[in-house]
């Protein structure tokens, strides 16, 4: 069955350094997508970043990073030089490989709080 | 602008009855989908809808119900049936599988 795994419940960060959030996924598929979300405390989810499956560079989004580790299955956000407005829970998502669904498994997610 | 509409924001259940939780988006997205969060936990799949007049159960349909009249409308139900149903309820859509779900701001559904 496919599953994603955080591990990390919660994460401090110092404001304006880079925090890693770790993110783990299982799948029997060959064609998958990775998405990252933030979901701020009044609840939306905010889209961050995306890999596929078949990406060979890793992607990145501004100060976002997903370090994609194919082997490990890890998909790993790295978010630079951390701001007072990254307070939030992040969650990792996988597409569903088989079929054209779009739906998508989320991990239980991480809540990170930068400190001034 | 364009983007997910879900209302009501906050709504109040009694026992017993059943209510309709509103999204609508102008996106013009084929799928839509809807989620459950509880408190502290990641999203679960309710339905999902890749076509008008067409909708699947995901991982937690039972006690709930979709309807898809329109491309734009994917209301959400939540019978008598559903025994908890206080929980954040989100609502997605999205134009084809490799692109992101855009979400509503979402509908907090608590017991009277």
């Amino acid at each position: 069955a496919q599953k994603i795994t955080q591990t990390q419940p919660g994460m401090f960060v110092q404001e304006k350094e880079a925090v890693t959030l770790d993110c783990t996924y299982d799948t029997s598929d060959q064609s998958y997508g990775l998405f990252w979300y933030k979901q701020p405390s009044s609840g939306e989810m905010i889209f961050l970043i995306y890999q596929g499956s078949y990406d060979e560079q890793n992607a990145t989004e501004g100060r976002y990073s997903l370090n994609f580790q194919k082997a490990r299955k890890s998909a790993n956000l790295v978010i630079s030089a951390s701001q007072l407005g990254d307070s939030a829970m992040y969650f990792c998502a996988m597409r569903e490989g088989s079929g054209n669904t779009g739906k998508l498994i989320f991990g239980q997610g991480t809540t990170l709080q930068v400190k001034p | 602008d364009g983007g997910i509409t879900q209302s009501p924001k906050y709504l109040f259940r009694k026992e017993g009855q059943n209510v309709t939780l509103s999204c609508e988006q102008n996106l013009n997205h084929d799928a839509m989908y809807w989620y459950r969060q509880d408190p502290g936990q990641g999203l679960r799949l309710i339905y999902y809808s890749q076509i008008v007049n067409d909708f699947q159960k995901g991982d937690i349909a039972e006690g709930y119900s979709v309807s898809r009249e329109k491309k734009e409308s994917f209301p959400l139900t939540v019978t008598s049936a559903q025994k908890n149903p206080t929980a954040f309820y989100l609502c997605a859509s999205r134009v084809y599988s490799n692109q992101p779900q855009h979400f509503g701001d979402g509908t907090r559904l608590s017991i009277l």
